[in-house]
């Protein structure tokens, strides 16, 4: 299958500065790119999805100045949480669908923790 | 908005057994896409097995099948011949036609030796 991937696996930051996380699909053209937060033994709740070249849609109580996302590319999306704080340490989840929309790739993701 | 429920936190089962998740959902759109996923402790989702809702008949991948009951908003995951590599977070989600993808809490499933 896909394969996306998701750069860096672990981040460990001081609250207050700003962390960025990369997805890529690398082998196939994703039109649209999601991204997941999961907390310890919960479910993936979705943050917001991205189609390349505008802008990205967040869910509701999601601050889109906080979470920072760009869709540069078909194969690149970028997360930054900006002004970290303690709260936001979480598993955060990319996926991607490629461009019939059939099937979903999910990354490997990312434990963010805020020092 | 559609919500996805899964009544079981968790089931265990005994190695080579079988085991059934459960799995509800609620939408009033017609035609959406339903998945089971796999979480292992990785946190890698696997997709185990998909279902388009236009179709039928119920989807089978190996040891998994799934009993899909449109009318009664219903999605159920059968393994069978339960291995110890099954044992993993199992996530039941609905998608619908614009991509919008939403999870269900999860079953946590233990193999028993």
């Amino acid at each position: 299958g896909a394969v996306v991937s998701q750069h860096p696996s672990r981040v460990i930051c001081k609250s207050g500065t700003s962390v960025k996380i990369e997805c890529r699909s690398l082998d196939f053209q994703a039109t649209t790119m999601f991204w997941y937060r999961q907390f310890p033994k919960q479910s993936l709740m979705l943050m917001a999805t991205s189609n390349e070249g505008s802008k990205a849609t967040y869910e509701q109580g999601v601050e889109k100045d906080k979470f920072l996302i760009n869709h540069a590319s078909l194969t690149l999306s970028t997360l930054t949480v900006t002004s970290a704080h303690p709260e936001d340490s979480s598993f955060y989840i990319c996926s991607a669908i490629d461009n019939p929309g059939y099937e979903q790739f999910f990354g490997p993701g990312t434990r963010l923790t805020v020092l | 908005a559609q919500t996805v429920t899964q009544s079981q936190p968790e089931m265990s089962v005994q190695e080579a057994e079988t085991v059934t998740l459960s799995c509800t959902y609620d939408t009033s759109e017609s035609d959406y896409y339903l998945f089971w996923y796999k979480q292992p402790p990785s946190r890698q989702m696997i997709l185990v097995i998909r279902q388009e809702a236009y179709k039928q008949q119920n989807a089978t991948e190996n040891r998994f099948s799934v009993n899909f009951q449109k009318a009664a908003k219903s999605f159920s995951l059968k393994i069978s011949d339960s291995q110890l590599g099954d044992a993993a977070m199992y996530f039941c989600a609905y998608r619908n036609n614009n991509n919008d993808m939403r999870f269900g809490a999860g079953t946590r499933l233990t193999v028993k030796p």
